[in-house]
Parts: structure tokens; sequence; C-alpha cells
């Protein structure tokens, strides 16, 4: 696609329950970040994965939070056990130049998770 | 740990005002800077960037300047439009990081007819 997506574009979960978050990169861009925005925090940074290397999963804030890469491409975040501070936009961005600081990142336009 | 600072929203500006927007940051290596921004009902996108002490991002009319002796990376523009009104945000990427973005808190921008 032309850009990068995401989806759902809103999820609404009750806590306790896990919920999965997609994001489809710019196609031929190696690299791949999750971000989260919640009010009043600004923007985080959650986890990283660049080709096929070890992902850089150090702004996961729990271990409840986990994300995957297959093949290279499509990616999902997943949070178990929702709880009401998850309650944020969840950001997904891609980049074609992986450790080189100066090249763009592409952002999705997020995922709305609200935990009732 | 890296961090990046900015100042304190909501900023209202009449149109055709000059627009400041400070940002200064914390950093070990040699960041790269970067300004973000974020139309209503939009994703976040970038606005401009520098990569070096003394360069000069610019784009849309806004520009920054890599000051390396004040650690800063302060956005401006000369005169600014209704469409303007958005939410910036002030950013690093250290290559010792890999490349993960760090973001300023954000600035909410609204500019009155």
């Amino acid at each position: 696609g032309a850009g990068v997506s995401q989806s759902p574009s809103n999820k609404v979960t009750e806590k306790g329950k896990d919920v999965e978050l997609r994001c489809d990169p710019i196609s031929g861009h190696t690299a791949l970040y999750w971000y989260r925005q919640s009010l009043g925090q600004g923007l985080e940074f959650l986890i990283y994965f660049q080709g096929n290397s070890a992902p850089d999963k150090s702004g996961l804030p729990s271990d409840r939070f986990s994300a995957e890469r297959t093949g290279g491409s499509v990616s999902t975040l997943t949070i178990q056990r929702t709880q009401q501070e998850d309650s944020a936009v969840y950001l997904c961005a891609s980049s074609s130049f992986p450790g080189t600081s100066g090249y763009e990142q592409y952002f999705g336009p997020g995922t709305r998770l609200t935990v009732t | 740990g890296d961090s990046v600072t900015q100042m304190e929203g909501p900023v209202t500006l009449s149109e055709e005002a000059f627009l400041t927007i400070n940002c200064t940051y914390t950093a070990t290596g040699y960041p790269s800077l970067f300004w973000y921004v974020q139309y209503p009902g939009e994703g976040l996108q970038l606005l401009l960037k520098a990569t070096k002490a003394d360069d000069k991002g610019s784009n849309k009319g806004f520009e920054a300047t890599y000051r390396k002796e004040t650690t800063s990376f302060h956005l401006e523009k000369g005169s600014v439009q209704v469409s303007d009104s958005a939410v910036y945000f002030c950013a690093l990427s250290d290559d010792s990081s890999a490349s993960k973005i760090i973001f300023g808190s954000g600035t909410r921008l609204s500019i009155r007819p």
C-alpha cells in the first residue's frame, strides 16, 4: 500500500481481556516500530524490529505486552489481561533504513484502545 | 537517558503572528533532531529534521536550527496560518539507540483567523 496501515482503528475492550493490534508497514521497509500515545504522557517507544534481528523490547511497559513480526512484514502487538492504564493510541511506524537515525519513520494512523 | 523537553501548550496565536515553540534535548551521543506534526484527525508526519550541529531544517515555512551549544532545536515560523493549527512534537533519534525516536510531550497550537 501507499502508507503504513493499522487495524482496527478503534478497539474497546473490557479490563482483563487480551487484544491484538495489527500493523502493515510500507512495502520494502525493513524497520518497524511501535509507539504509544497516552493522554498527558506524550509518545513513548515500545518495541523495534529490524529485519531478522532480535527485536529491541526495551520500551515494553510490562510482560503483558508482546509483539511479533511475521515474514519481516506485518506486525502484531498483543496486550494480555488489559488494564485501564493501557488505554491509549498505539502507533506503528516503518523505515527503509534501520539503524540510521537521520532517516524518516513513516507513521500509521494508529489504533485507539479503550479499556473499560 | 536521552530526553526532549518542549514548551507546554496550548499556544494560541492570531493569523500572521510569529511563532516560536521551544525545544531542548539531552543526549549522550550525537542525535538527529526532528519536528513532527499531527494535524486534527490525521497521523503523525515529519515536518522537518536536522542531522548535525548547525544544520537548519525547513519545510512549509517552518524552520529549526540544530544548536549543539545550547542543546536546542526551536521551531519558528514567520507568519502562521489557520491551517497550521496542530500538535507539534520535538523529537530526537540517536544511532546508539537503534533509531527509536524519543518524543517531547507535544505542543498544541491553535491559530485564530
